[in-house]
């Protein structure tokens, strides 16, 4: 099935350890998008991009990276994970704001 | 900064009757789109239903319907003949700054009763 695929699916890290999301889309979308959720806060942007080579920050970014080096990849990475950052975290592409599709989310736990 | 906003953070109705899900946002734009996303305990996103602003007419896909007030800018979802299958987390969502961002609200925990 075509769509966005985020990998790994369920992750637990060590405080201070890093790791890197990997979301894949392939309907050649120009957006693309990190959401982390967390209960009673709904999805709350972490960054996103609306271009290959381009990246910008959204309503949380502190403690995290991006990088978009190919058009159909968008890369979240933590350097040095904290409990805060325990979350649910979800990728999603769009189309020019017309369709949003996003990915089956990342479930991450920093102990 | 944009917003928007779910007042109601859990509502629960008997099955195959209809429920009213809330939603007000702020915009300074004219065109826009706006989304519900209803997210089962999958943890799925899916789409619901799409409004586009320009349009008079609101958006209905089958059972879901909305009532998009452009001036008061309200953006209620009225889900008829509720099924078990329509229990889930509903997330009412905004685009803002020329559609490049998605803004979500909180949310409204949705529970149909046997």
């Amino acid at each position: 099935n075509a769509g966005v695929t985020q990998t790994p699916k369920f992750r637990v890290l060590k405080t201070g350890q890093s790791m890197t999301l990997l979301c894949a889309q392939d309907m050649n979308h120009e957006y693309m998008y990190w959401y982390r959720q967390d209960p009673g806060m709904g999805l709350r942007l972490i960054h996103y991009s609306v271009g290959e080579g381009t990246t910008a920050k959204g309503e949380v970014p502190d403690g995290y990276n991006v990088s978009r080096l190919k058009k159909q990849n968008f890369l979240l990475g933590l350097e040095s994970a904290a409990p805060s950052q325990t979350s649910v975290y979800f990728c999603a592409s769009s189309y020019e704001g017309y369709g949003y599709t996003f990915g089956s989310g990342t479930r991450l736990t920093v102990v | 900064a944009q917003t928007v906003t779910q007042s109601q953070p859990e509502m629960s109705v008997q099955e195959a009757e209809t429920v009213t899900l809330s939603c007000t946002y702020d915009t300074s734009e004219n065109n826009y789109y706006l989304f519900w996303y209803k997210q089962p305990p999958s943890r799925q996103m899916i789409l619901v239903i799409r409004q586009e602003a320009y349009k008079q007419q609101n958006a209905t896909e089958n059972r879901f319907s909305v009532n998009f007030q452009k001036a008061a800018k309200s953006f209620s979802l009225k889900i008829s003949d509720s099924q078990l299958g329509d229990t889930a987390m509903y997330f009412c969502a905004h685009p803002n700054f020329g559609n490049e961002k998605l803004t979500f609200g909180t949310g409204t925990r949705l529970t149909i009763i046997p």
